[in-house]
């Protein structure tokens, strides 16, 4: 059964660093595309980026670009999102996908949710 | 790139038709096979629905179908259920090699 594990939610202070982790099972991890999702609250779904982990072929989505770091460890099956310093903007839930090249993800993670306040 | 553009809300009845309209431009939904609708519940993770334009995943119930026209893709639900009651979003990979959604449609079901 294919899966994909989203680390817990976090209540985090501006200014702060934070990384947080998606864990596939059930199927070959460096063979998919991991996609970042971001769902502001009461809001719609939004691409951050792509990558392939079997070579860390990374795209961003331009508004993203700069903005975060999707990284990956294939050696753990796990994807990374991860902030240099966070916004109270940043506020939301975040969702990993098991995708293609195209971003048409089959497999979603069930979401982490980030709160960013003092 | 700009979200593409779906209207806020549709609605229609039980054992009805209903057909939601995703638009963009030829850099994205007119430029690509690469269109896909999302079924959103509230508090839950997005559901993929259609992919490729037209394509269903294993399992998902053959009374939704997507089609294309230019730059405007859509997704008809037929036989409407009270299940359907949901957000419905499209997607589209584009020039930048990178996806875009839409901004998202509420469907109720009356």
């Amino acid at each position: 059964e294919v899966q994909l594990v989203q680390s817990g939610s976090e209540v985090i202070q501006p200014g702060e660093s934070l990384k947080i982790s998606c864990k596939g099972s059930g199927y070959n991890f460096t063979n998919y595309w991991i996609g970042w999702v971001r769902q502001m609250p009461g809001k719609g779904l939004e691409w951050m980026g792509i990558i392939y982990p079997d070579d860390s072929d990374t795209r961003y989505s331009p508004s993203f670009q700069g903005q975060v770091t999707i990284s990956a460890d294939k050696s753990i099956n796990t994807a990374f999102l991860q902030w240099s310093s966070l916004k109270a903007s940043d506020t939301a839930m975040y969702y990993c996908a098991r995708t293609d090249f195209s971003s048409s993800g089959d497999y979603w993670g069930q979401g982490t949710l980030v709160t960013v306040s003092s | 790139q700009s979200a593409l553009t779906q209207p806020a809300s549709v609605s229609g009845s039980p054992g009805q038709s209903i057909t939601i309209s995703c638009t963009g431009t030829g850099s994205d939904v007119g430029g690509y096979n690469y269109v896909s609708w999302y079924q959103q519940h509230p508090g839950k993770a997005p559901k993929l629905i259609i992919y490729d334009v037209n394509s269903r995943p294993s399992g998902v119930s053959s009374r939704f179908s997507g089609s294309r026209s230019g730059n405007t893709a859509s997704l008809t639900i037929s036989g409407l259920q009270a299940e359907d009651e949901a957000d419905y979003y499209c997607s589209s990979y584009t020039s930048s090699s990178t996806g875009v959604f839409g901004g998202g449609t509420k469907l109720t079901v009356l």
